[in-house]
């Protein structure tokens, strides 16, 4: 099964930027919109940007979500120490017949 | 809004069949809106699709677990569940149900608070 490829981790001293890349396929994000997951260990994932570059209900304006072709990012500005978690790209995949690929996950330290 | 809430057994024995029932609160099942949704965490890993099922029936499962993964739907009470069978240490995890938004997205909100299942003789 495919998945959407990830940097393992990333990190940024408070105020800082860091940006998070999602790399897939033709026939996921090259065809479907991609979405954000936000999850602190402990609790349930929650989304963070949909259709890859809205920001979900409650989400602050430090998050924003960008797609090109194959692969889409997420950035997230003015990094706050509770912005400290692992995030999820995602997207369908029109292959076969259908179904949900996540990306490998990327763990964001607040240095 | 929609409240799901997961529910089984949190030790299975290896070879044995896994199954979780996610209870919907909130809104109908056969509302025809959303795609009722199974979602896991394997121990150490990422997030992984397992499948899900509409009010009509309709089905997709994750290519990878198809031939041991069952989702049905119980109009009655409102509950929609999980049968994994032959399962191996490999399919420890947390399972999420999830509520999907949409025929070809990735959108899922809102989700259960998670169980963690545990295959271990």
């Amino acid at each position: 099964q495919s998945v959407l490829t990830q940097p393992p981790s990333a990190s940024g001293t408070p105020g800082q930027r860091v940006t998070i890349y999602c790399s897939g396929s033709s026939s996921d994000i090259g065809s479907n919109h991609v979405y954000w997951y936000q999850h602190i260990p402990g609790m349930a994932p929650k989304v963070v940007i949909h259709r890859n570059n809205q920001r979900a209900s409650g989400v602050p304006d430090r998050f924003s979500g960008s797609k090109s072709v194959t692969s889409a990012s997420l950035a997230i500005s003015g990094l706050r120490p509770e912005d400290e978690a692992d995030y999820y790209c995602a997207a369908w995949d029109g292959s076969l017949s259908g179904f949900c690929v996540f990306g490998t996950g990327t763990k964001v330290t607040v240095l | 809004q929609v409240q799901l809430q997961e529910s089984g057994p949190g030790l299975v024995k290896p070879s044995q069949t896994l199954s979780l029932t996610c209870t919907v609160s909130g809104g109908s099942i056969d509302s025809g809106i959303y795609y009722w949704t199974w979602i896991r965490q394997p121990a150490g890993k990422g997030l992984e699709w397992i499948g899900r099922i509409y009010a009509s029936g309709g089905i997709n499962y994750n290519p990878s677990l198809k031939n041991r993964v069952i989702i049905s739907l119980d109009m009655s009470k409102n509950e929609f569940s999980l049968k994994l069978n032959s399962v191996t240490a490999a399919d420890t995890g947390v399972y999420y149900c999830a509520t999907g938004r949409g025929a070809l997205t990735a959108w899922f909100d809102p989700w259960g608070q998670g169980t963690l299942v545990t295959v271990s003789s």
